[in-house]
């Protein structure tokens, strides 16, 4: 029934190590996002595709690749993992580019030990 | 430049006090305007929206009046209750192209 899932909800790690956060949206939309929210909830967009292509790719260590294996889908992988990282990370979806709102996931709080 | 500017918190303010959060924003052209609040331990909401110049947004007791001429998009409440205690973002869309630009976010904390 959620519109916008992510999992996992919670993620602690050690430094160095790799992870993925998962995210897929029912809603039928065509573009879908990632933000980091940092402990004082500044929201920063990292990427967005739309239709599976990347459309926007923000300055973003290389170390983060998203991936969308389909319209529904948008997963983001990172490697080596850094204290920096630690975050809430989110995902979101719209219908389209321009001016729609957007549908917010409940977040990864990703915590590196 | 494309921003969107948000009046600092956080906000303490007493159940049943009026609550105003400026917003202000910085653009060419008319993008669509939004109020989106964030629950503790939850993502953000939709709250309220506006698309043209003059247009009222309006949701559970919340406004906001897409101001052009003033570049503004202020949120208002008459009373508020504990349950509006939360994070709420000002934010704007693009003109053309896919960016949503976000402001800083003003915590808001409302007092039995």
């Amino acid at each position: 029934d959620t519109a916008v899932s992510q999992t996992p909800k919670y993620l602690v790690t050690q430094m160095g190590n790799d992870k993925s956060i998962k995210c897929e949206q029912n809603l039928g939309h065509d573009t879908m996002y990632w933000y980091k929210q940092d402990s004082k909830k500044f929201l920063k967009i990292m990427f967005s595709y739309n239709n599976k292509e990347l459309i926007i790719n923000e300055t973003v260590p290389n170390r983060f690749s998203p991936k969308s294996p389909d319209k529904a889908h948008l997963n983001l992988h990172i490697n080596s993992l850094e204290l920096g990282d630690s975050a809430v990370y989110f995902c979101a979806s719209s219908p389209g580019t321009g001016g729609f709102s957007q549908h917010f996931g409940d977040g990864t709080r990703l915590s590196i030990l | 430049g494309n921003s969107v500017t948000q009046m600092e918190g956080p906000v303490t303010l007493s159940e049943e006090a009026f609550l105003t959060i400026n917003c202000t924003y910085t653009a060419t052209g008319y993008p669509s305007l939004f109020w989106y609040v964030q629950y503790p331990g939850e993502g953000l909401q939709l709250l309220l929206k506006a698309t043209k110049a003059d247009d009222k947004g309006s949701n559970k007791g919340f406004e906001a009046t897409y101001r052009k001429e003033t570049t503004s998009f202020h949120l208002e409440k008459g009373s508020v209750q504990v349950s509006d205690s939360a994070v709420y973002f000002c934010a704007r869309s693009a003109n053309t192209g896919n960016q949503f630009y976000f402001g800083t976010g003003t915590s808001l904390t409302v007092i039995p």
